[in-house]
């Protein structure tokens, strides 16, 4: 299995902070790339797509490095909200495309 | 957006006995869906990938006797848990990729369900 690596944290910033995640996949023929977030004991929710131009909503902004294989989620203003798992997830090739996910990455927003 | 229910949100059962989780797409058909178990702290680990119609494909260490999946419809697919021990005691996930050109679309999660073997 084509690993997909995070660093698990935690990332423990104030309030207002801007704070950035990386994530680096290993097989350089993925072909599609999310954040998903991921709040205690419940499932994970969709926050973005990565497309290769970059993606930007509100505070939230993702980007694709394709070259050096690595995707990347920058939050401006964190609020006390944004504090929960952040998981990226790469699209394997082979069959049905299959879904790897990183072991997330632990976001703490404090007053 | 679409939704994936998945049903029972938490099971307690006793050591030896088997549980049985579905996992249904509400609002649209899935031909695949993927079953994920996560332990505290953990990330979501690829259980096995279900494909509608046909045997489902599994992860390598993934007992296929012991969870047993079955996909008979475009909207739903089981997770059967046979003999369970406490170790089998995890967080388990289903998710249904919303069918595109590319199949590389959105995954939409089941709320999961919570299984404590005692």
């Amino acid at each position: 299995r084509k690993e997909v690596e995070q660093d698990p944290g935690p990332f423990n910033v104030p309030e207002g902070a801007t704070v950035a995640f990386n994530c680096t996949y290993s097989n350089s023929a993925s072909q599609s790339f999310f954040w998903y977030r991921q709040d205690c004991r419940k499932e994970p929710k969709l926050l973005m797509s990565v497309y290769s131009s970059g993606n930007e909503d509100g505070r939230f902004t993702a980007q694709l490095n394709r070259a050096s294989q690595y995707i990347s989620l920058l939050i401006r203003d964190s609020k006390l909200s944004d504090s929960a798992t952040y998981l990226c997830v790469v699209n394997y090739p082979g069959g049905s495309y299959i879904p790897t996910f990183g072991r997330g990455t632990s976001l703490i927003v404090h007053p | 957006g679409a939704v994936v229910s998945q049903h029972p949100s938490r099971v307690i059962c006793k050591s030896g006995t088997s549980v049985k989780i579905e996992c249904r797409s509400l609002d649209f058909q899935a031909t695949t869906m993927f079953w994920y178990r996560q332990f505290p702290k953990q990330s979501l680990m690829l259980m096995a990938t279900s494909n509608e119609g046909s045997k489902a494909t599994y992860e390598q260490g993934v007992e296929k006797d012991k969870f047993l999946i079955n996909h008979a419809s475009l909207t739903l697919s089981t997770l059967t848990v046979t003999s369970a021990h406490p170790e089998d005691s995890s967080f388990y996930i289903c998710s249904a990729r919303a069918i595109t050109g590319d199949n590389t679309g959105e995954l939409f999660f089941g709320e999961g369900s919570r299984l404590t073997v005692l």
